[in-house]
């Protein structure tokens, strides 16, 4: 059974870069097949889809977000990360990390973790 | 607002049947394949239908899945109040090369 943690600070200052990671259990990143994700969620409002990586480094990113994403994966440690650069309160949210077949079809997710962007 | 348009709140009584719809373009849902996610209070979002009308392991056959030309539909039969929960439309975007989804519609057994 795949399992996703993601972990990194809850709490952000305005200006600087939110950092999480998604450590993956149960299945190899490496072995292919599947896209790896980051998906986040505004408070009481909808999902929104960040970007997803491939486990030999292509990358997929929101248009909107995507002069302040970068998505990378590091398949010695199983590991995939999000960092999201100048973030203002507007990227208060709960961030998900997921395994994707592609296309958006998300079928394992993390928990979530909510970062709030404050000073 | 979203790429993909989805109805905000839909309600049913227990035991009824009620669907969800998700309009998108053919940059989207024209020519690819739409997936379906529910997402309980205070849970991650659990995926119900991909490639259109597919479940995975574990989901029962009262949720379904159907797409015609831009639009896709999802139907849940034998309505139980454990279903009221949000539930998301998602798919790719050619034109965004980018997931998108749709804003999310409340469904309230009554």
């Amino acid at each position: 059974q795949v399992q996703l943690q993601e972990s990194g600070p809850g709490l952000v200052k305005p200006s600087q870069t939110l950092s999480l990671t998604c450590t993956v259990s149960g299945g190899s990143i490496s072995s292919g097949g599947y896209y790896w994700s980051w998906i986040r969620q505004h408070p009481g409002k909808g999902l929104e889809w960040i970007g997803y990586i491939y486990y030999s480094g292509s990358t997929y990113y929101n248009p909107s977000l995507k002069s302040r994403v970068t998505i990378s994966v590091d398949t010695s440690k199983n590991q995939f990360s999000l960092k999201l650069s100048s973030v203002t309160a507007a990227d208060t949210a709960v961030y998900y990390c997921a395994r994707d077949n592609g296309g958006a079809a998300a079928d394992y997710w993390g928990q979530g973790t909510l970062v709030t962007v404050s000073s | 607002q979203s790429v993909l348009t989805q109805p905000p709140s839909v309600s049913a009584a227990p035991g009824q049947k009620v669907t969800i719809s998700c309009s998108g373009s053919s940059s989207n849902i024209g020519n690819n394949y739409v997936s379906w996610y529910q997402q309980l209070p205070g849970t991650a979002p659990k995926l119900l239908i991909y490639d259109n009308n597919k479940r995975p392991s574990g989901i029962p056959d009262r949720f379904s899945g159907s797409k015609s030309g831009t639009s896709a539909t999802l139907g849940i039969t034998g309505l139980q109040t454990g279903d009221e929960a949000d539930y998301y439309c998602g798919t790719w975007d050619a034109s965004l090369s980018a997931g998108v989804f749709g804003g999310g519609t409340k469904l309230t057994v009554l």
